[in-house]
Parts: structure tokens; sequence; C-alpha cells
């Protein structure tokens, strides 16, 4: 079956510690985004790329990075600089085009403990 | 600044009812809109989406309403049930010329939908 994979579904983390979150698709889309959620918020747009080894900021880069070596992955890092990194992070991939939807995958809930 | 909101936070109905979901936008240059539900611990899943030249949709069991005067879109779902208690997004498309901006959706806040069986 298609679809997007995000791995794990829960992380914890220190303070101070860089942690990487897995995201990949099997469904042939050039363009894949990081969504960040928090409680009772909508999506806030992290980074996107719309083709390999390219990406873009969205409107929370900072603390982030990513990586786009692979149509099908697109790993996100939260690093030490992120001062509030405790969220639910949401990975999207989509059709590069005018207005086509994104599938999401099922997220990580991140905790720094 | 240019925002994707909601009117209401929260919408309790009884099953069988019509629920309507409001969203308000503010960036006339949006071209795209979709309808996103999200159940909770889960990503959210596309219900439906409507162009900037349409004013209405309809899918099964719902449909999206674009006034473009107002800058307003509405979801309204039919015979409301159980299952549809969810967390309702709308998300804005910004398109531009230069293409880099297609599929970087700008969500709206939410509205948290009970049903009451």
């Amino acid at each position: 079956d298609g679809g997007i994979t995000q791995s794990p579904k829960y992380l914890f983390r220190k303070e101070g510690q860089n942690v990487t979150l897995s995201c990949e698709q099997n469904l042939n889309h050039d363009a894949m985004y990081w969504y960040r959620q928090d409680p009772g918020q909508g999506l806030r747009l992290i980074y996107y790329s719309q083709i390999v080894n390219d990406f873009q900021k969205g409107d929370i880069a900072e603390g982030y990075s990513v990586s786009r070596e692979k149509k099908e992955s697109f790993p996100l890092t939260v690093t030490s600089a992120q001062k509030n990194p405790t969220a639910f992070y949401l990975c999207a991939s989509s059709i590069v085009g005018r207005g086509l939807e994104a599938f999401f995958g099922q997220g990580t809930r991140l905790t720094v403990v | 600044g240019e925002s994707v909101g909601l009117h209401l936070p929260t919408l309790s109905v009884q099953e069988g009812d019509n629920s309507i979901i409001n969203c308000a936008y503010s960036n006339s240059a949006s071209d795209y809109f979709i309808w996103y539900k999200q159940e909770s611990g889960k990503g959210p899943q596309f219900i439906i989406d409507i162009r900037s030249n349409m004013d209405k949709r309809q899918g099964q069991r719902v449909t999206v309403l674009l006034n473009k005067t107002v800058k307003h879109l509405s979801l309204q779902i039919a015979a409301t049930q159980p299952g549809d208690s969810a967390v309702y997004f709308c998300a804005e498309n910004r398109g531009n010329a230069g293409g880099t901006s297609y599929g970087k959706l700008t969500f709206g806040q939410g509205t948290i939908l009970t049903v009451h069986p």
C-alpha cells in the first residue's frame, strides 16, 4: 500500500540533545513538508522541499534542519537551538503543481524531558 | 498579517443534524482551499477541496462553499454521525507565478466538532 510513514510515534529527548524524526513516502511525490502542531493549535510549516537536494524554510524554521537526499525521504532534525521542541510533528507529501492536496503521516510526538 | 482562521473553536451537534464549520481567510491571492479532518493523535485526513474559480463543491455528505467577496469558506456535513467527531481544519494554498509555493499550505486554528448520540 502506498503511503507516508513517520517514525517513531513517540520520542523523548533530553534537553541539549539533537534528535532526528524520520519521514518516508512511497507515493512518488516530489514535494514533502514538515509541520509542527501544538495543543489546540493549527499546523505551522517548518520546512518544505519541492525536489531532491533542495528545500525551503517555512514559517518556523529556527532550531530545525532538514535534508532531502532521496525523493522518498525527508528527515527532520530538532536541534538543541529549538527552545520549545515539545510538540506533535507531522510530515506530508504532495505532487508538485497547482492546488494539490497534501497527504499526511500519523505524526511523531516529541517530548523533552 | 495574512492568516486563515476559524470563527468558532468548538461545535456540538446531535447525531443526524447538519453541521456547518466556518473559516475566514485574508489572502485574496489564495487559489485553492482544502478541508482536513484530524482525529486525536493522528495526522490530518483530506475531506474535500475547492479552487478559487468555484463557489461550491459537493462530496459524499460534505459540501464546501467559497465566498470570495467576503473571503469566507464553510464546510457543511449532512446527517452528522458520531464518527465525524474530530478537529476540522481549513487550509489555503497561496500559489504564485514562481511555482515554489504550490502545495505549501497555511492552516487555520481548527474547530472541534463533537457529535452527541
